[in-house]
């Protein structure tokens, strides 16, 4: 229950085009959900982030969309760009409560010219 | 500087040594954290500190031994290397479970 789902592990997407990586969770607890970028060779960041009171928070390029019914949110990169070539975190925490994050696998985006 | 910093950046070491990995921030974050990352793997957390003097298992505990006597210092210690310990380490800071702050990682080969 404490686990979250991410997929695909591998993503390939053409300069333009639109990235979307999927994360599932069990645990309705869980009420803050983050995503992390991370390059190579560096620690991850945090790119954006959500509370499951909104369905959607876009940051420029970067959306994400969350269906607290399905249990389910969602990553899209609009516009994708070699320079987002990395891998993706989804995240999720009970904020508060003192736990840590939980994090999915990760997803290697791949951002061909 | 301002930061979390992790040192070393780079050890190789034998099976059966110890070694410690360091973690220092300077924002006064409560929380810290310590994580191993492995291909297939993703994150995986080991321990973590919620202030100084408490700390918690994660995930992947067993092998590893932490301790927190100064909030800024968050020290990981493999008492005796395996090499199933040869991974990147990432230490990271928050100054509440949310939006947590990565180092830049510890390269670690068990030989």
């Amino acid at each position: 229950q404490q686990q979250v789902k991410q997929s695909p592990q591998s993503l390939i997407v053409q300069k333009g085009g639109i990235s979307i990586i999927n994360c599932a969770y069990e645990n309705t607890a869980f009420d803050y959900f983050p995503w992390y970028q991370q390059f190579p060779g560096k620690g991850p960041a945090l790119l954006i982030a959500i509370r499951p009171d909104v369905s959607e928070k876009k940051e420029g390029r970067f959306t994400i969309s969350f269906n607290k019914s399905a249990k389910q949110f969602s990553l899209h990169i609009m516009d994708s760009q070699p320079g987002d070539s990395a891998t993706y975190f989804c995240a999720a925490v009970i904020n508060q409560a003192g736990t840590a994050l939980i994090f999915g696998k990760g997803t290697t985006l791949s951002v061909s010219s | 500087d301002a930061g979390i910093t992790q040192s070393p950046r780079y050890k190789i070491t034998e099976t059966g040594r110890q070694v410690t990995l360091m973690c220092h921030q300077t924002w006064s974050h409560s929380y810290m954290f310590w994580y191993r990352q492995d291909l297939g793997h993703g994150l995986r957390l080991i321990y973590y500190s919620a202030a100084a003097d408490i700390t918690d298992k994660g995930e992947v505990p067993d092998g590893y031994v932490v301790s927190r006597s100064k909030t800024e210092n968050f020290p990981l210690t493999l008492e005796s290397a395996t090499r199933s310990q040869t991974s990147v380490y990432f230490c990271a800071s928050s100054f509440v479970n949310n939006e947590q702050f990565f180092g830049p990682g510890t390269r670690l080969t068990v030989l």
